[in-house]
């Protein structure tokens, strides 16, 4: 089946960018979702479709997708942002949902 | 508001059964297809099954599949989870999941419930 490959952790000081990537074959052609993880919390959806956010989440939150890789992107990282991010696909070849396998941001 | 609440999971051993119950609210419940999701301890996130806004459709992860089965009530706005053979490895933090279309398959989910905890354990 399908797989999304991710980095296991990510680390980048406050107020600078963090990039996430979710590799994947020919992810381009798919729809990719993110998810939040903060320690003993639900995912929270921070990006849809790539680059929609749902409301309440704040616009520092972005997504492109193109080739074999989706990627998030947190513009002026904040400590409440540290957290486990997820992306997400349907993999309509088999029929089922497809996570990657997370990734820790920490905000040094 | 969206709530999801789950309930029913509990203390197993391997090779029994199990029914989660999720309570939806705040929604029109049959308007959208649910998701159940698992996390094991210190793991990332399984999908579990997927069930269409009228329960005609249901997918299922292949780790699962032939031994679990999804339901759902909409006259009640419950979504159900029939778990059986139950093994260790399913072992988990099951979540409720709102999907944001009717089919269940494309589109991004998003409500989550605070999950409910599955041990499977002699």
């Amino acid at each position: 089946s399908y797989v999304l490959t991710q980095p296991p952790s990510v680390s980048v000081a406050p107020g600078k960018t963090a990039t996430i990537t979710c590799g994947g074959n020919n992810s381009g052609s798919k729809s990719v979702h993110w998810y939040q993880q903060k320690p003993g919390q639900a995912p929270v959806l921070v990006v849809y479709y790539e680059i929609d956010r749902p409301s309440g989440i704040p616009d520092r939150f972005s997504g492109s997708n193109s080739g074999n890789t989706a990627t998030l992107t947190i513009s002026r990282v904040e400590d409440g942002d540290e957290a486990d991010y997820y992306c997400q696909v349907w993999d309509s070849r088999y029929d089922l949902w497809v996570f990657g396998g997370g990734t820790k941001l920490t905000v040094l | 508001e969206v709530q999801l609440v789950e309930s029913g999971g509990a203390v197993v051993q391997p090779g029994g059964s199990l029914r989660l119950s999720c309570a939806a609210s705040g929604f029109t419940f049959d308007d959208y297809a649910m998701h159940w999701v698992r996390q094991a301890p210190g793991k990332g996130l399984e999908w579990v099954s997927l069930i269409n806004w009228d329960g005609v459709t249901t997918f299922y992860a292949d780790s699962v599949k032939g031994r679990f089965t999804i339901s759902r009530d909409n006259n009640k706005n419950s979504l159900y989870l029939q778990m059986d053979s139950l093994r260790v490895e399913d072992t988990a933090l099951y979540y409720c999941v709102k999907d944001m279309g009717t089919s269940g398959y494309g589109r991004a989910w998003d409500y989550w419930g605070q999950g409910d905890q599955v041990t499977v354990s002699s």
